[in-house]
């Protein structure tokens, strides 16, 4: 079965900084891309990053470009989203997801979601 | 950067009903979209992929259609398990865009 855990969620101050975690199972995981995707509270989602399978290609929303590093560790079996200065309007919901098989494919499986509070 | 708009952004419907939300894409993504069902405090859920394939274990009163820039998301009869929020989102581009999101209410 496959299984997307997040951690590392929590209450931070604006400009600070917090490392998310994934833990995945159930699946090889260094054979498949994969993402974090966002929701604000009451908001839709929004899309984060995504990397490749060996990590060689990286993208950025425009809205977290230069703030946010995602990386991977295909030996842990582990994907993760360096965050720094943070803004209050990265307060959201963050979910890891995988990318299904082929090179063009939709966010097949989903973690249950860690929360980022960023406040004062 | 492709926008994703969906319409309407909440519906009302009864059980029985037949459901049709919209999504448009700012240029054209061939049929690189997908449809998504997310329940309060869940993770969204894929329903639909290649704009017209039924995921795996996915009931088949969900259906997709559309090519190039207009998608439609259609459930045959609404079901009270389907009361729910529903997302788009194309994955022709290396952004992944969401659309705004229809949430169907219980009319």
């Amino acid at each position: 079965e496959v299984q997307l855990v997040e951690s590392g969620g929590g209450l931070v101050k604006p400009g600070g900084s917090l490392r998310l975690s994934c833990a995945a199972s159930g699946f090889t995981f260094s054979s498949y891309s994969m993402n974090w995707v966002r929701q604000a509270p009451g908001k839709g989602l929004e899309w984060v990053s995504s990397i490749s399978s060996s990590s060689s290609y990286i993208y950025y929303a425009d809205s977290v470009k230069g703030r946010f590093t995602i990386s991977r560790d295909n030996a842990k079996n582990s994907l993760y989203l360096q965050m720094n200065s943070l803004r209050a309007e990265d307060t959201a919901v963050y979910y890891c997801a995988r990318e299904g098989g082929s090179s063009l494919a939709p966010l097949d499986y989903w973690g249950q979601g860690t929360l980022v509070t960023v406040s004062s | 950067d492709i926008q994703m708009t969906q319409s309407p952004s909440t519906l009302s419907a009864s059980v029985g009903d037949r459901v049709t939300i919209t999504c448009r894409a700012s240029q054209s993504i061939s049929s690189w979209l997908a449809w998504y069902q997310q329940k309060p405090g869940k993770a969204p859920k894929l329903l639909i992929y290649k704009a017209s394939s039924l995921e795996s274990g996915v009931p088949s009163r969900f259906s997709g259609s559309g090519s190039g820039t207009e998608f439609t998301l259609t459930i045959s009869s609404l079901q009270p398990d389907d009361f729910a929020t529903y997302y788009c989102q194309q994955y022709n581009s290396f952004q992944g865009t969401f659309g705004q999101g229809t949430k169907v209410e219980i009319k």
